[in-house]
């Protein structure tokens, strides 16, 4: 069985510039959340949509964005890139029911220069 | 205070013995509890979960969780080479149970 899909696996962007991320969950899960790692923070949760809904969102500025297909795809966008948020992004997904666990995908690292 | 709490090591253990992860957490709310291993330049994979107090065994891993003292922790025993990696605990908290909130993550080495 497939697992989670994250397209890009790599990116290098300008600051200023915007990027957009890409992550198919596992067949059947509904629920898509997406994560930033980096080494000083750690695992952050940015959001997560269930059903084409943001059900949770974390702290993070207006900048970050995502959204929801119907086929349970989703996307993540970052406008306006700073140097700061060059990290490994992270995308999980899980049927749905409330708390259990996520099945992550292997990541797009961005590196914003 | 820091809502998940590890101890970010490195632990290390020579082969063949148990090692011990911790980890605390702040919110009396918390609901379910996971343990999440992640190889150097991996994504974290699922090893464990547990719900309720008291200990779950799945093959060398034992997690336990104690919600009065707000501390879950998890057991490898016969460690092996191949567990060398950093091990995440997340909890998820009542509201927001689709948002896990992570620890830092302790790194454990397991010596030949």
């Amino acid at each position: 069985k497939a697992g989670v899909t994250q397209t890009p696996r790599y990116l290098i962007k300008t600051r200023g510039q915007q990027v957009t991320l890409s992550c198919s969950p596992i067949s059947g899960h509904r629920s898509v959340s997406w994560y930033q790692q980096t080494p000083g923070q750690g695992l952050q949760f940015l959001f997560e949509y269930f059903s084409e809904t943001q059900r949770n969102k974390g702290n993070f500025p207006g900048r970050f964005s995502g959204r929801q297909f119907s086929n349970s795809r989703s996307e993540m966008n970052v406008s306006t890139l700073e140097l700061g948020d060059s990290a490994l992004y992270l995308c999980a997904s899980s049927f749905g029911d409330q708390g259990l666990g996520y099945t992550f995908g292997s990541g797009t690292r961005l590196t914003v220069v | 205070q820091k809502e998940v709490e590890q101890n970010s090591g490195p632990l290390s253990v020579p082969e063949g013995a148990i090692a011990s992860l911790n980890c605390t957490y702040s919110d009396r709310v918390s609901q379910s509890f996971f343990w999440y291993r992640q190889y150097s330049g991996k994504s974290p994979e699922l090893i464990m979960s547990i719900y309720s107090n008291g200990d779950k065994e799945d093959g060398r891993f034992t997690a336990q969780l104690n919600k009065a003292s707000q501390y879950v922790s998890l057991l490898i025993r016969d460690s092996q080479p191949s567990d060398s990696a950093t091990y995440l605990c997340a909890v998820t908290n009542t509201g927001t149970a689709s948002k896990l909130t992570f620890g830092t993550g302790t790194r454990l080495q397991v010596t030949l």
